[in-house]
C-alpha cells in the first residue's frame, strides 16, 4: 500500500536538475510532496489534486497522472538548499485527509 | 505566527512505561495528525482529530490513544511501551479539508 518513489537517492551538481517520481497501487485523490533534512520535520513543498488543482512553491513543480496513479516532482537548476529526502504523501480519497507516505528520495546537491 | 509546536523535543522512557506527547497547531488551524517516523523511513499515520473526536486512524494499536482540547491542541498517549516504539513522533496540522498539513519539529522518544 505504501507508494513506491524513484529513484531512492540522487546525487546532483548545483544548477542540474532532477526528476522524482512516485507510483502507487491505489487509486489517489491527491498527492503531496514535502522535503525533509536530516533532523527535522517534513515541509510542505506542493499538493496536486485530482482534476488538476495544484498548490505550492513556486519554483518546483510536479505533475500527476490520475489514471496511472502516478505524480512526479521536477527539480530544476537545482540549488544546495534542496538537498534532503523527499518525500510523497498520497491520499486516496477526498473524505480521509489521511497521508501515506511513500518510500523516500535522497538527494544531495553539490556545488 | 507560530507554527505548529510540540513538546517535549526528547524523551528517554524504560519498556512498560506510559508516555504523553503534546501539539500545538497553526493559528487558525482545527485539525491535528499524529505520525510516527522510525529512523531512515517515511512518516506513518497514527491517527488524527478534527472538533475534539478521532477521525481517522492508521494501523496502529490500541496501546496508541490521544485527545484534542477544545483550543484544538492534542496530546498522542502511548502505553505499556514497547522498544519498537522508538521513533520520531511528528504532529501535522491542518484547516479542515485545506489540504495542506504542516509538521511540528517532532519529539524523539528513545526507549530503553
Amino acid at each position: 500500500q505504501q507508494p513506491v518513489q524513484s529513484p531512492q537517492a540522487v546525487i546532483l551538481r548545483e544548477g542540474e536538475d532532477a526528476v522524482i517520481n512516485c507510483s502507487s497501487s491505489k487509486a489517489l485523490y491527491s498527492v503531496h510532496w514535502y522535503r525533509q533534512k536530516h533532523g527535522e520535520a517534513p515541509v510542505f513543498l506542493m499538493i496536486l489534486l485530482k482534476g488538476g488543482e495544484q498548490k505550492g512553491h513556486e519554483k518546483i513543480s510536479a505533475s500527476f497522472n490520475e489514471k496511472k496513479q502516478q505524480s512526479s516532482l521536477y527539480l530544476t537548476a537545482s540549488q544546495l538548499s534542496y538537498s534532503g529526502t523527499y518525500f510523497c504523501g498520497t491520499e486516496i480519497s477526498d473524505n480521509t485527509d489521511k497521508l501515506i507516505f511513500g518510500t523516500g528520495t535522497r538527494l544531495q546537491v553539490f556545488p | 505566527d507560530a507554527g505548529v509546536t510540540q513538546s517535549p523535543t526528547h524523551l528517554i522512557k524504560t519498556r512498560g512505561q506510559q508516555v504523553t506527547l503534546r501539539c500545538s497547531p497553526k493559528s487558525g488551524h482545527d485539525t491535528v495528525s499524529w505520525y510516527q517516523q522510525a529512523l531512515g523511513q517515511g512518516p506513518q499515520f497514527i491517527f488524527q482529530y478534527y472538533e475534539e473526536e478521532e477521525r481517522q486512524r492508521g494501523n496502529f494499536p490500541d496501546r496508541f490513544s490521544g485527545h484534542q482540547f477544545p483550543n484544538y491542541s492534542s496530546e498522542l498517549n502511548v502505553n505499556a511501551l514497547l522498544l519498537g516504539d522508538s521513533a520520531l513522533y511528528l504532529c501535522a496540522s491542518s484547516s479542515f479539508r485545506d489540504y495542506e498539513q504542516y509538521f511540528g519539529p517532532g519529539t524523539r522518544l528513545t526507549v530503553t
